[in-house]
């Protein structure tokens, strides 16, 4: 049974760009959040998706969207990429409502934004 | 609003006991608690939810107290594999999981 996967690993951009990041879920579950995590510091919630909709929303600029598809995998998308966007972007997918249930976290992306 | 963490830090020998708090301002509806190895992603440990149902692994205990808006994690007889920084997440105010948030994390180190 696989569990969170994401890619890419790694991803180094300049200022201004537009990165994609993706995310599938662990096997039978249908929600899918994402956090950013800078060095030393907790996860901060990016936004949540349930049912191809974005549910709830953390203190994110509209720089930050993101898509769910049929099969519950996720991408996020980050425009116009500020040096302040480095960080460990984290997937977390868990079966209905973040907030009640245990989440799994994938390895997570290392974005580097020069 | 994100939830205090103390202590910031603990370093542990083997065996000891250690104890975590976290707490929020804002009335909880659950908790949630995750250790993160340096280098790896949070890993479950426990949700404990209004209302008194718990979830997580038998080694590990925990409180929730639901008017103080506190919980605490427990830690004994600590393993050298418990070490890591440790969060608790907040949240749960409507169906979907609202105002879902990470505290900054408590370091632990345990010693041989």
């Amino acid at each position: 049974d696989a569990g969170v996967t994401q890619s890419p690993t790694h991803l180094i951009k300049t200022r201004g760009q537009q990165v994609t990041l993706r995310c599938s879920p662990k096997s039978g579950h249908d929600t899918v959040s994402w956090y950013q995590q800078a060095l030393g510091q907790g996860p901060q919630f990016i936004f949540q998706y349930y049912e191809e909709e974005e549910r709830q929303r953390g203190n994110f600029p509209d720089r930050f969207s993101g898509h769910q598809f049929p099969n519950y995998s996720s991408e996020l998308n980050v425009n116009a990429l500020l040096l302040g966007d480095s960080a460990l972007y984290l997937c977390a997918s868990s079966l209905g409502r973040t907030g009640y249930n245990e989440q799994f976290f994938g390895p997570g992306t290392r974005l580097t934004v020069l | 609003q994100q939830p205090v963490q103390s202590p910031q830090a603990v370093i542990l020998r083997e065996g000891e006991d250690a104890v975590i708090n976290c707490s929020s301002s804002k009335a909880l509806y659950s908790v949630h608690w995750y250790r993160q190895k340096h280098g790896e992603a949070p890993v479950f440990l426990m949700i404990l939810l209004k209302g008194g149902e718990q979830k997580g692994h038998d080694k590990i205990s925990a409180s929730f107290n639901e008017k103080k808006q506190q919980s605490s994690l427990y830690l004994t007889a600590s393993q050298l594999s418990y070490s890591g920084t440790y969060f608790c997440g907040t949240g749960g105010l409507d169906n979907y999981g609202q105002n879902f948030v990470f505290g900054p994390g408590t370091r632990l180190s345990v010693l041989p």
